[in-house]
């Protein structure tokens, strides 16, 4: 069974403070999404990673994906109220010829105290 | 921007009324599928299809059905509703090709009384 497990799984913290979310598995991935919901919302895309060590960045918000393509970052700076919402990473693991799986993590659910 | 689409957005119903969740994209891909979250939890994919006719059940076990008629539409039956099957339902679709992402409708609340 693949797995893609999120930590933290819920974090709380000050404006201006910078933070790391965690996408973990034993699985090698061709790619990795990110994905941001809110409320009432369905997940909205940040960032797709398909190279190991391949670093993006969006605004203040900045993504890795591990040089096995095992594992990914989510790193923001400086947090602003606006960046509150459930944080979701999604893995495409191969299957056969070329089909393939989205597995998603648990989420992170992120609060931003003004 | 993605364009998918999910009707009702609520949905507040009695026991036993059978339900038609919709879901249609316009941008031609073949892959949709439907997932089952719980407020601010993770989503559980519950049934795929990867195109006309081809419908297939997901991790999560669930008393619903599809149908894939047409490429463009994907909806999701309850016969007998239950309170057990309060929850949200989010549809998705994705493209052909490596890399792909998958693109969600906004889901549909449902609350069974």
């Amino acid at each position: 069974t693949q797995l893609l497990e999120q930590s933290p799984q819920f974090l709380s913290i000050q404006e201006g403070e910078n933070l790391t979310v965690y996408c973990n598995s034993s699985s090698v991935f061709s790619s990795l999404q990110w994905y941001r919901q809110e409320p009432g919302e369905g997940p909205v895309l940040l960032v797709t990673v398909v190279t190991g060590g391949e670093v993006k960045k969006l605004k203040r918000l900045t993504f890795q994906f591990g040089d096995a393509r095992k594992d990914s970052s989510l790193h923001i700076t400086a947090a602003q109220p606006g960046d509150t919402g459930l944080y979701l990473c999604a893995g495409e693991a191969r299957l056969y010829s070329s089909a393939s799986k989205i597995i998603f993590g648990s989420g992170t659910r992120l609060s931003i105290r003004p | 921007e993605a364009d998918i689409y999910q009707t009702p957005r609520y949905l507040v119903i009695g026991t036993g009324k059978k339900i038609t969740l919709e879901c249609s994209q316009t941008m031609g891909h073949d892959k949709m599928y439907w997932y089952q979250q719980d407020p601010g939890m993770e989503l559980h994919l519950i049934h795929y299809s990867y195109g006309v006719n081809s419908t297939e059940k997901g991790d999560l076990s669930s008393e619903s059905t599809v149908s894939r008629i047409r490429t463009e539409h994907f909806p999701l039956t309850l016969e007998s509703a239950r309170p057990s099957h309060t929850s949200q339902y989010l549809c998705a679709s994705r493209g052909q090709g490596a890399w792909q992402p998958q693109h969600f409708g906004d889901g549909t609340r449902l609350s069974i009384l």
